[in-house]
């Protein structure tokens, strides 16, 4: 079984720019939440998106967005890029079949920022 | 509230030996406690999780240890090998209201000596 695809691993970016990363959950989850990894802040919680909709939001500036297919993919997108945005941004998938914590990360999209 | 304390911040063993590391939470409507594992250039991986409800689970070399009354939560690796050397995350979840929303500790970086 396919654990969780995210595209691309690696990028760089400059400031003000925007990047769209994408994530594709292992077969028949149905969940997808985004994580931002960072060596000050640790890991954070960005959102989760169940069935195409976002079920939670964590505390995160409005540029930071995201979507999900119906097909269970999804890609997190951050608009107008600061330097601080540089991470690594982890998605997760579960089945969500309410049994919280159980999440398949994948090895995330490493993005800098320059 | 939100946040889950976790030390050490590093920690090192010796092979054989016993390693553990410690979190503490303040939110009670924290009804899920995990523990990750990551290795370098990896996404964290589930090792064990507990529910309030019990004291302790073991599942192998790793045992959890949860004190409900005092809010916090341990880690015990018995005869830790040098393949255990990762860096170690605490977290903890609602699963009424927060999905897949887990709330990270500050993570351990563990090495494990031949």
């Amino acid at each position: 079984k396919a654990g969780v695809t995210q595209t691309p691993r690696y990028l760089i970016k400059t400031r003000g720019q925007q990047v769209t990363l994408s994530c594709s959950p292992i077969s028949g989850h149905r969940s997808v939440s985004w994580y931002q990894q960072t060596p000050g802040q640790g890991l954070q919680f960005l959102f989760e998106y169940f069935s195409e909709t976002q079920r939670n939001k964590g505390n995160f500036p409005g540029r930071f967005s995201g979507r999900q297919f119906s097909n269970s993919r999804s890609e997190m997108n951050v608009s107008t890029l600061e330097l601080g945005d540089s991470a690594l941004y982890l998605c997760a998938s579960s089945l969500a079949g309410g049994t919280t914590g159980e999440l398949f990360f994948g090895e995330g999209s490493r993005l800098t920022v320059l | 509230q939100q946040q889950v304390k976790q030390s050490p911040q590093s920690l090192i063993v010796q092979k054989g030996g016993i390693s553990i590391i410690n979190c503490a939470y303040e939110n009670t409507a924290f009804d899920y406690f995990p523990w990750y594992q990551q290795f370098p250039g990896k996404g964290p991986a589930l090792l064990i999780a507990i529910r309030p409800d019990v004291s302790e689970k073991k599942e192998g070399r790793f045992t959890i240890s949860f004190n409900k009354s005092a809010k916090q939560f341990s880690l015990h690796i018995m005869d830790s090998q040098p393949g255990d050397s990762a860096t170690y995350f605490c977290a903890a979840s609602m699963r009424e209201t927060s999905g897949s929303r887990l709330t990270f500790g500050e993570g351990t970086q563990l090495t494990v000596n031949p």
